[in-house]
């Protein structure tokens, strides 16, 4: 069984959509997380949440809204799609809100692009 | 503010040769934690080793070895033989203790060579 899932894998889709990506993951933590990788790899933490309640919010647009119905999912919803949301985000979890001691896993990423 | 540099953008070297990545942190935290992760073709991360700032033993898991260097601020990763499956982008990334944040470098593209 895949630890933490992501869906979809791929995702195309036009300028000014609504798009979400969701992450699941069967671990039993309670923390779960969105980092988004740009063209260039680099990778940047924009969420986090613990047992639902959300926890690091970095500078990112408000179009861009988490979502955690449980402390097994973590959704990601996007508003008005823009080119510049073309990236691999990837979601993790971690056993407690402290991953400076505990490990992240992560899910495989999702593939957006914005046309 | 924490940083992590890896300088090495691109690596490339013949199977069986060691290759040695290098990682760069800045922290004025006391306590801290460094990370690698390995991201192959595939896409997906994947965890290699955590190690607290209290703990300079360096670390050693079959080829891949770990020199963890306060007194030069690096966390530098070697494989010894490479093999073709090594083939990946590697990550380094640091956490302070007073944040809930992990700041990823830029990673190393290693590629080896049949």
């Amino acid at each position: 069984d895949t630890a933490v899932s992501q869906t979809p894998k791929y995702l195309v889709t036009q300028m000014g959509n609504d798009k979400s990506i969701k992450c699941e993951q069967n671990l039993g933590h309670d923390t779960m997380y969105w980092y988004k990788q740009d063209s260039k790899k680099f990778l940047k933490i924009m969420f986090s949440y613990n047992n639902k309640e959300l926890i690091i919010n970095e500078t990112v647009p408000n179009r861009f809204s988490p979502k955690s119905p449980d402390k097994a999912h973590l959704n990601l919803h996007i508003n008005s799609l823009e080119l510049g949301d073309s990236a691999v985000y990837f979601c993790a979890s971690s056993q407690v809100h402290s991953f400076k001691a505990e490990t992240q896993y992560f899910g495989p990423g999702t593939r957006l692009l914005v046309l | 503010a924490q940083k992590v540099t890896q300088a090495q953008t691109e690596i490339s070297v013949v199977e069986k040769e060691d290759v040695t990545l290098d990682c760069v942190y800045e922290t004025r935290d006391t306590t801290y934690y460094l990370f690698w992760y390995k991201q192959p073709p595939s896409g997906e991360l994947v965890f290699l080793i955590r190690r607290n700032s209290f703990d300079e033993q360096n670390e050693i898991s079959g080829r891949y070895s770990w020199n963890f260097q306060k007194s030069t601020s690096s966390f530098n990763f070697t494989i010894t033989a490479s093999q073709v499956v090594d083939s990946a982008v590697y990550f380094c990334a640091l956490s302070e203790s007073n944040n809930n944040d992990m700041r990823f470098g830029a990673g190393t593209r290693l590629t080896v060579k049949p």
